[in-house]
């Protein structure tokens, strides 16, 4: 079955410092990988996507994410946190055999510190 | 241009009443999806439209769950016989599925129900 999951409830760093979000999946096929944001009182936004070519994406904001097909991981980084990062991330996956749906994880809260 | 829009933006409802959620998507999206987004949870599938056709229904929580999309446009969720539990943040999102690799999806600003 098709899934997706984010380890962390929560990450905390300081600000400045360099950010990772966690985000691994489970799919029958190649996956097509999403990460999004969710600002405090707004709505989803999206912010990068791996689709195929290269295993490192650039998004909105400063934010990239690496595609690594032996561990199943699409993890978010930024190399160095602002406190307007702070927000809920959601990674998701669309399973390339199965139509289109896609699976949201259940979420991380970043919170970066002044 | 106009984003994906959802109406009511709250409703407030007495256990055992039926609503009715509508979601607008972006002009010329063939895909539209529901999520439900309880208050600190991540987001739950419940149903997603290629067209007017829903492939996949198995996200609906019970029978009392159901929607519809027509001319491939508007959808509305419709729950029965509302209970608490299915007070929530329900989001719609819409993606240009017809452009390949276009698959992000553009998210509404949901509709929140409480139900009493």
């Amino acid at each position: 079955a098709q899934s997706v999951a984010q380890p962390e409830d929560q990450v905390n760093v300081a600000e400045g410092n360099p950010l990772t979000v966690k985000c691994t999946y489970s799919v029958s096929g190649n996956p097509y990988l999403f990460w999004y944001v969710q600002y405090p009182n707004r709505g989803l936004q999206f912010l990068l996507k791996y689709i195929t070519g290269d295993n490192l994406v650039k998004g909105s904001y400063g934010f990239e994410a690496e595609f690594n097909k032996s561990q199943t991981s699409f993890h978010l980084k930024k190399p160095s946190a602002l406190v307007s990062d702070s927000a809920l991330y959601f990674c998701a996956v669309r399973d390339r055999n199965r139509d289109d749906k896609i699976i949201f994880g259940k979420g991380t809260r970043l919170h970066i510190l002044p | 241009g106009a984003g994906v829009s959802q109406s009511p933006s709250n409703k407030v409802t007495e256990k055992g009443k039926d609503v009715e959620l509508r979601c607008d998507p972006i002009s010329g999206h063939t895909a539209l999806y529901w999520y439900r987004q309880s208050l600190g949870q991540g987001l739950e599938f419940l149903i997603y439209f290629q067209g007017n056709s829903a492939p996949d229904k198995s996200g609906l929580p019970s029978d009392r769950f159901s929607a519809e999309r027509t001319g491939g446009s508007v959808s509305t969720l419709t729950i029965q016989r509302t209970q608490q539990e299915d007070s929530a943040v329900y989001l719609c999102a819409s993606s240009p599925r017809a452009v390949w690799g276009r698959w992000e999806q553009y998210f509404g600003p949901g509709t929140r129900l409480t139900v009493t």
